[in-house]
């Protein structure tokens, strides 16, 4: 059984197109996460929510919109996207914020 | 603010070495910590944690015991396989609605 899924798993685009990633818990975990790595593995939380309501927003372009339709999903969309936007993508679920969190398996947004 | 701080790697092991990989934090009040492992291609998992002082955090024969006079979480192994081979994440959370912050990944490679 998948705890944290994420779809798609790789996703190449085209600078200036918009994007879509899902991400969907089976945990019943109140809070979920997206987390940006870059190419030398450095992991940068990008916002968090807590049964919907968005708790943490870190300083991400506005381009970036999370939209958490109920507790299990999370999902993140991205507009006009630029070169520097190619990275990792990871969703991830914990029960309460702060706790252990369980990661989804990443999505490889590469922007050509 | 928090923060973590890891050497950097990457770290080379011939089998059945000795390892250790160093992190020490900097927190207000008293963080729970962890270690997260990430194996090629795949998303984090949690390795270990301790939540208060001079715990010990243990598992697959890694170790970690958590000093609040040193403020540091250092990961030991007494014999590394090639298996073991992955990027470690040291980690702290404060709790609430705190981020988890992570440190900057170690990459260990073990050789037959």
């Amino acid at each position: 059984d998948t705890a944290v899924s994420q779809t798609p798993k790789y996703l190449v685009t085209q600078m200036g197109n918009d994007k879509s990633i899902k991400c969907e818990q089976n945990l019943g975990h109140d809070t979920m996460y997206w987390y940006k790595q870059d190419s030398k593995k450095f992991l940068k939380i990008m916002f968090s929510y807590n049964n919907k309501e968005l708790i943490i927003n870190e300083t991400v372009p506005n381009r970036f919109s999370p939209k958490s339709p109920d507790k299990a999903h999370l999902n993140l969309h991205i507009n006009s996207l630029e070169l520097g936007d190619s990275a990792v993508y990871f969703c991830a679920s914990s029960q309460d914020s702060g706790n252990t969190q369980y990661f989804g398996p990443g999505t490889r947004l590469t922007v050509l | 603010g928090d923060s973590v701080t890891q050497m950097e790697g990457p770290v080379t092991l011939s089998e059945e070495a000795f390892l250790t990989i160093n992190c020490t934090y900097t927190a207000t009040g008293y963080p729970s910590l962890f270690w997260y492992v990430q194996y090629p291609g795949e998303g984090l998992q949690l390795l270990l944690k301790a939540t208060k002082a001079d715990d010990k955090g243990s598992n697959k024969g890694f170790e970690a015991t958590y000093r609040k006079e040193t403020t540091s979480f250092h990961l030991e192994k007494g014999s590394v396989q090639v298996s073991d081979s992955a990027v470690y994440f040291c980690a702290l959370s404060t709790g609430g609605y705190q981020k988890v912050t992570f440190g900057i990944g170690t990459k260990l490679q073990v050789i037959p």
